[in-house]
């Protein structure tokens, strides 16, 4: 189908990783991306990685991609309260229409 | 750089008033997109513009939504006549064809629409 699955939601402690996973559809999309939205907030870009790529790291963040599997996760390293929010995937099939995960909800447990 | 302006940020309204939102993209982009984010059915693409003109919108749910983007920094989403069920909060995002990014879609705050 062309649903995008994430589950929905993770707990986390304070200073843990949190790993947010997403099952992607298109073998073909050129681009994944995660984005982040606050309560009551629009959606902000995270990052993004290109689909010839297996692995990008930026800061705390690092995004692994398994093609094979059609597998993204997004794993934020040294958990704090200000990153609890909705994560969402989303893939860009070549052309501009992204198509959004369901969101998972992170909670970081103080 | 101002980000995607959206307005109203809220919207209170009875059924059957016709209800419109504004977008005014990031200066320069030029693909908007309008979506529609619910609880039970998440984020849903309504309809996306390139250079102004209509790509897609087979995301409308029906005849009584419409877009329209009159020039490149300006769009409106017009629900006529509302019902309830289109309550939700409706995000434009703008992107730039060229360039580096990736097709990154840059996310506005969002309307807050409440249909009673």
């Amino acid at each position: 189908g062309e649903d995008v699955e994430q589950s929905l939601f993770l707990s986390v402690r304070e200073g843990d990783s949190s790993v947010i996973n997403c099952t992607y559809t298109d073998s073909s999309s050129t681009y994944l991306y995660w984005y982040k939205q606050e309560p009551g907030a629009g959606l902000q870009l995270l990052t993004y990685i290109f689909s010839n790529m297996d692995m990008k790291q930026d800061q705390r963040l690092t995004v692994l991609l398994n093609k094979k599997d059609k597998h993204l996760s997004l794993r934020i390293a040294d958990t704090q309260t200000g990153d609890s929010a909705i994560y969402f995937c989303a893939e860009s099939r070549g052309t501009y229409k992204y198509i959004f995960g369901t969101g998972t909800r992170l909670k970081v447990l103080a | 750089d101002a980000g995607v302006i959206q307005s109203p940020r809220h919207e209170v309204t009875e059924m059957g008033q016709e209800v419109t939102l504004r977008c005014k993209p990031i200066s320069g982009h030029d693909y908007l997109f309008w979506y529609r984010q619910t609880m039970m059915r998440g984020l849903e693409l309504l309809i996306y513009f390139n250079n102004n003109v209509p790509i897609d919108d087979s995301g409308m749910p029906e005849d009584r939504f419409s877009a329209k983007m009159p020039n490149a920094s300006f769009s409106t989403l017009k629900i006529q006549p509302s019902e309830p069920r289109d309550s939700a909060v409706y995000f434009c995002a703008s992107s730039l064809a060229a360039g580096g990014g990736g097709k990154t879609q840059y996310f506005g705050p969002g309307t807050r629409l409440l249909v009673l």
